[in-house]
């Protein structure tokens, strides 16, 4: 079974600031077409996921751009240049390339 | 409007049996992979189980291999998940998602049922 690895598991950041959770999987998740299947989600309190990006970069609409998505083969990032309020949540990564797995998930909060 | 509504979930005892229900609308449900995704009461996400399209790729997570059983029924735009042999540890709100992989702007939850096992 696939395994992924999220760090930090907890992320207090100030309001404008950049931050990064990383994800490692223990198997690369190179499909035989060459793609690459990594998607990052975010949960607000009270709500249910949300996909921000698939495929390690690719930005759903309605996204701001200041969420990035970058990695290849077993490690992947996730970068948000600069936090807002309205980011605080959990974040997960899941793998697709084996079924699915998900990260533990790391909660972002505001210093 | 793509909606995923669940239901079905309850309070039940330790070796009981639920069956959940997701009602999918606004999209080709039969073209689609469908998966139930569960959290723990403050715990993170966890996949449960995918159905490829036409009801065959089936899979499960360990933990539920040979207790829950996943279903569709594509001509009411239905997806459902029997559980048996319940256990404590699977209290949880349950997910249906659509969890694409490939396609921009495509993916779906539902708001999810809450699903406690207990005496």
């Amino acid at each position: 079974d696939v395994v992924m690895i999220q760090s930090p598991l907890s992320l207090p950041v100030t309001l404008g600031q950049p931050a990064s959770i990383s994800c490692k999987s223990s198997q690369s998740l190179v499909y035989s077409d060459g793609s690459t299947f990594l998607n990052w989600f975010q949960q607000r309190p009270g709500q249910s996921p949300r996909r921000l990006i698939y495929k390690v970069s690719n930005r759903d609409s309605g996204v701001p751009d200041r969420f990035s998505g970058s990695g290849s083969d077993t490690n992947f990032t996730l970068k948000i240049s600069r936090v807002e309020a309205e980011d605080v949540g959990v974040y997960y990564c899941m793998q697709g390339r084996y079924w699915r797995t998900f990260g533990q998930g790391t909660r972002l909060e505001i210093k | 409007e793509v909606q995923l509504v669940e239901s079905g979930g309850g309070v039940v005892q330790p070796g009981g049996s639920l069956r959940l229900s997701c009602a999918a609308s606004g999209f080709n449900f039969g073209s689609n992979v469908m998966n139930w995704v569960r959290q723990a009461p403050g715990k993170g996400l966890e996949w449960v189980s995918h159905i490829g399209g036409s009801g065959n790729l089936i899979n499960y997570v360990d933990s539920v291999k040979g207790r829950f059983t996943i279903t569709r029924d594509n001509a009411k735009n239905s997806l459902f998940l029997q559980m048996n042999s319940l256990r404590v540890e699977d209290t949880a709100i349950y997910y249906c998602a659509t969890l694409n992989l490939r396609l921009p702007d495509f993916d779906y939850w539902g708001q999810g049922t809450l699903v406690i096992v207990s005496s």
